[in-house]
């Protein structure tokens, strides 16, 4: 069964720290790797996207890819009490016609004034 | 806009009612799948379509039907709801069937069956 696992969390954070999220996954030949963003009772909108190893910057969000270690993390900079909500990791199956996503339960994330 | 929509956004029913959610989008997108949301289990894929008139199977299919006759859209039938399938439902689609695509999101159905 492949896996993608997240620490639930909350993950609570002041207003201004940086939050590292991170997500392990078991298919060790996934190719993309994706975070979204979840508010609650509202749809998963995606953040970043990330596809091969090392850094990917976009604004004050950091997505980090390790295939060796087959890790996945998001650092978010500066952070905000609008990027309180649930971050989801989501990584690409690799095999078969259906490359469907294989989603972590996500990680809650409180941002305190 | 490029956008998914979803309806109904809510509904509440009886056990055995059938209903349709309807799902489409504006992208022409080739793929398209469903997916119900439960708390402690995350987001679980119901059924998928890789184009018009290919439809498969995800991981929970138990008592849900799919259509694909047109590529923007692909409705989610329940033809005899019961109580475990009270849920958060979404429908999503992407360019195409490879991993790579970014996935796009409806905004959500909120079932109730009583």
């Amino acid at each position: 069964q492949k896996e993608v696992e997240q620490n639930s969390g909350p993950l609570s954070v002041p207003e201004g720290a940086i939050a590292s999220l991170n997500c392990t996954y078991s298919d060790r030949g996934s190719q993309s790797f994706f975070w979204y963003r979840q508010y609650s009772g509202k749809s998963p909108e995606l953040i970043m996207s990330i596809y091969s190893n090392g850094d990917k910057e976009d604004g004050r969000f950091t997505a980090q890819l390790n295939k060796a270690s087959q890790y996945v993390s998001l650092l978010i900079r500066d952070s905000q009490p609008s990027d309180s909500a649930t971050y989801l990791c989501a990584v690409s199956e690799n095999a078969g016609n259906n490359r469907k996503l294989i989603w972590g339960l996500g990680t809650s994330l409180a941002v305190n004034p | 806009e490029a956008q998914v929509t979803q309806n109904p956004r809510y509904l509440i029913t009886v056990t055995g009612k059938k209903l349709t959610v309807t799902c489409s989008q504006n992208m022409n997108h080739e793929y398209m799948s469903w997916y119900r949301q439960d708390p402690g289990l995350g987001l679980r894929q119901i059924y998928y379509s890789m184009n018009v008139e290919v439809t498969d199977k995800g991981d929970v299919p138990e008592g849900y039907k799919v259509s694909r006759k047109e590529k923007r859209n692909f409705p989610l039938i329940l033809e005899s709801p019961s109580p475990n399938q009270t849920s958060l439902y979404f429908c999503a689609s992407r360019r195409s069937s490879g991993g790579s695509d970014t996935q796009y999101f409806g905004p959500g159905t909120r079932l109730t069956v009583l």
